[in-house]
C-alpha cells in the first residue's frame, strides 16, 4: 500500500533561519506531488507542484522553492524564513495519470519567530 | 478566486442528527469534486468523490450531491457522530495539463452531545 512521509512534525525557527521540509512517499511510482500551506483556521493553498524529477512549478511568488530530486522525494526549502512563513505546510500525492483524489502527509507546523 | 484569507463557517449539530455542509464552487469546467475532512492538526482525508457525470454518490453515512446547473456540492452525514468534529473542505478540479485542485474555504462541524 502507499504511504505517504513528511517530516518534521513541529518546527520553531527564527527569522532569517534556512528552511527544510522533506516528503517522501512510498508504494508507488510517478507520483504528482504536492505542497500545500494552510494558515490557522484557514483553507489550503497550493504553493508548488510537481509531476516529475527535476520539473516543480511554482503558484505563488513567495520566499520559497521546491525541488525535487527523486521521483518519490519532494522538498520545501527557503534560504531565509520570514514571519509570514509560519504555518502548516502539508505535502500531498496523487497517480498523475488520471485524475483521482489526494493523499496527505501529516503536515509540518512552522512556527517563525 | 482564492479561498485562503476567509474565516471558517461552524455548523454545530446535535449528535445522531443528519448534517449537511455546503459548497459552492467557481468554474462551471471543473469536473471532478472531493470532499475531505481534516481534524484538528492532521492532514485533510479523503471522504468521498464525484464526477460531473453524476448528480449523487453514496458512501458509508455519506452521500455527496453536485448541481452543475447552480455550482453547487453538498456532503450529508447520517446519524452525526462526535467523531465526525473536523472541518471540511470541498475540492474542485478543472481540466487541464495537470491536476489543479482548488479547495473550498471549509466548514467546521462541531458536534454535540
Amino acid at each position: 500500500s502507499q504511504t505517504i512521509h513528511q517530516w518534521p512534525a513541529t518546527l520553531v525557527q527564527p527569522v532569517g533561519s534556512p528552511l527544510s521540509l522533506e516528503c517522501t512517499v512510498e508504494g508507488t511510482s510517478n507520483p504528482n506531488l504536492y505542497w500545500y500551506r494552510q494558515a490557522a483556521g484557514r483553507g489550503l493553498q497550493l504553493l508548488f507542484y510537481s509531476v516529475g524529477i527535476g520539473q516543480i512549478s511554482s503558484e505563488v511568488p513567495q520566499n520559497l522553492s521546491a525541488s525535487r530530486p527523486q521521483d518519490r522525494q519532494f522538498i520545501l526549502s527557503s534560504k531565509k524564513l520570514l514571519l509570514s512563513d509560519s504555518g502548516f505546510y502539508l505535502c500531498a500525492w496523487e497517480q498523475g495519470v488520471t485524475k483521482e483524489k489526494l493523499f496527505f502527509g501529516s503536515g509540518t507546523q512552522l512556527s517563525v519567530l | 478566486g482564492e479561498s485562503v484569507g476567509l474565516h471558517l463557517p461552524t455548523l454545530s449539530v446535535q449528535e445522531g442528527d443528519n448534517s449537511i455542509i455546503n459548497c459552492a464552487y467557481s468554474n462551471s469546467a471543473s469536473d471532478y469534486f472531493i470532499w475531505y475532512k481534516q481534524e484538528s492538526g492532521k492532514g485533510p482525508q479523503f471522504i468521498i468523490d464525484i464526477r460531473s457525470n453524476m448528480d449523487k454518490r453514496q458512501g458509508q453515512r455519506v452521500t455527496v450531491l453536485l448541481n452543475k446547473t447552480v455550482k453547487h456540492l453538498s456532503l450529508q452525514i447520517a446519524a452525526t457522530q462526535p467523531g465526525d468534529s473536523a472541518v471540511y473542505f470541498c475540492a474542485e478540479n478543472r481540466p487541464g495539463g495537470y491536476q489543479k485542485v482548488t479547495f473550498g474555504t471549509g466548514t467546521k462541524l462541531q458536534v454535540i452531545p
